[in-house]
């Protein structure tokens, strides 16, 4: 079975750019989470997709923004880029299951740097 | 409030030297689940084990084991005979089972654990 895969792996912005990142869960998986890296504030929860439908979401600015799409790959989007938005993004799929915190696997990321 | 609490920054070790990665958590629910994850150098965080709060039972995985004590709050994680190659970052984290919220986990601030040949 294919992992998640995210694209782009790397991205260079400017200040004030948005930009648009995309996960493909493994098949089968309904659920798509994102979380933000960085050194200072660590692994943090932006949103969590589940059939098309936010269903959590995290403390954020509104500039942070998702949606999910009927196969359930999912796309998060940052307009107005900051310089401490330099990240790295990394998504989650798992089967989304009511009640259950089911695993998450996780992919390989992009990482985003904001000039 | 969720909170996960690694206080150990750094870890270093010789190789097969066992080495237990420690993991506090608070919560106010009654059901809950707590992850263990791996990043190497690579980025891409591992799974390694999910338990949820009604099972207590010490998990034995190889050379990974995992103890986990409501009591204290704790789930700590020991390495047995440790080998370079387990080097990384390794992160605790928990999520709540109430329907809103399975998808988000919290994290706490990782244990990178070094091991020297």
């Amino acid at each position: 079975k294919a992992g998640v895969t995210q694209t782009p792996r790397y991205l260079i912005k400017t200040r004030g750019q948005q930009v648009t990142l995309s996960c493909s869960p493994i098949s089968g998986h309904r659920s798509v989470s994102w979380y933000q890296q960085t050194p200072g504030q660590g692994l943090q929860f932006l949103f969590e997709y589940f059939s098309e439908t936010q269903r959590n979401k995290g403390n954020f600015p509104g500039r942070f923004s998702g949606r999910q799409f009927s196969n359930s790959r999912s796309e998060m989007n940052v307009s107005t880029l900051e310089l401490g938005d330099s990240a790295l993004y990394l998504c989650a799929s798992s089967l989304g299951l009511r009640g259950v915190a089911n695993e998450q696997f996780f992919g390989p990321g992009t990482r985003l740097t904001v000039l | 409030a969720q909170k996960v609490t690694q206080a150990q920054t750094e870890i270093s070790v010789v190789e097969k030297e066992d080495v237990t990665l420690d993991c506090v958590y608070e919560t106010r629910d009654t059901t809950y689940y707590l992850f263990w994850y791996k990043q190497p150098p690579s980025g891409e965080l591992v799974f390694l084990i999910r338990r949820n709060s009604f099972d207590e039972q010490n998990e034995i995985s190889g050379r990974y084991s995992w103890n986990f004590q409501k009591s204290t709050s704790s789930f700590n994680f020991t390495i047995t005979a440790s080998q370079v190659v387990d080097s990384a970052v390794y992160f605790c984290a928990l999520s709540e089972a109430w329907s809103g919220n399975t998808g988000k986990l919290i994290f706490g601030q990782g244990t990178t654990l070094q091991v020297k040949p």
